[in-house]
């Protein structure tokens, strides 16, 4: 049972758009949401992380948007570049359960120059 | 600081054979933990040391894996025997103690059981 599910699988947008990652969880007890960006070869690295006592944080070109409400949690990229070329996961954990993450499956985002 | 090292990145075995994978996390990070990504799906916890103890394996998929953290520095991850659904990237990370401090994840070792 996916506890994260993370949508689109794929996503090609041209430089300077705006890619919109979208992730649905299930256990209300999740209150840690980080997104982690991967590069082919690397391991993945946090990127942003989000409460749920907050409805948005910005980092950069990176904005998290969170609706406790629906239970859903996206990634925007402003300004897109091709650098961001990359897979990007997001995650959720308890509290109590310290970083045991819990993943979607990814999103592979190309941004074509 | 140097990152979380991961040995080997890659690793090509058969059915039934026994595979060690090898972790250093950073200096000074109690907490260690391994997971997996097999082909195209989430990454997976499989298990979670604080220090030399295990706090958490309830990820690990069965008695075949075997996961160790002598003296709370480095770990290992051994497949004994190898089955070809144990084929994926397997990475492990570390953080300082204190929930939600950031994972620094490894490169990954990418083990293919043939």
């Amino acid at each position: 049972q996916q506890q994260v599910k993370q949508s689109p699988q794929s996503l090609i947008v041209q430089k300077g758009g705006i890619p919109i990652i979208n992730c649905a969880y299930e256990n209300t007890a999740f209150d840690y949401f980080p997104w982690y960006q991967q590069f082919p070869g690397k391991g993945p690295a946090l990127l942003i992380a989000i409460r749920p006592d907050v409805s948005e944080k910005k980092e950069g070109r990176f904005t998290i948007s969170f609706n406790k409400s629906a239970k859903q949690f996206s990634l925007h990229i402003m300004d897109s570049q091709p650098g961001d070329s990359a897979t990007y996961f997001c995650a959720a954990s308890r509290n109590t359960y310290g970083n045991k993450l819990v993943f979607g499956a990814g999103t592979i985002l190309r941004v074509k120059s | 600081e140097a990152g979380v090292t991961q040995f080997p990145s890659h690793s090509v075995i058969e059915k039934g054979q026994t595979v060690t994978l090898r972790c250093d996390p950073i200096s000074g990070h109690d907490n260690l933990y391994w997971y997996r990504r097999v082909m195209g799906k989430e990454i997976k916890f499989l298990l979670h040391f604080v220090k030399e103890s295990k706090q958490d394996e309830s990820g690990m998929p069965n008695n075949r894996f075997l996961a160790e953290r002598t003296g709370g520095t480095y770990s290992t991850l051994k497949v004994q025997p190898a089955e070809l659904e144990d084929s994926g990237v397997y990475f492990c990370a570390s953080s300082r103690r204190g929930s939600n401090s950031p994972l620094h994840f490894g490169n990954g070792t990418r083990l293919t059981v043939t």
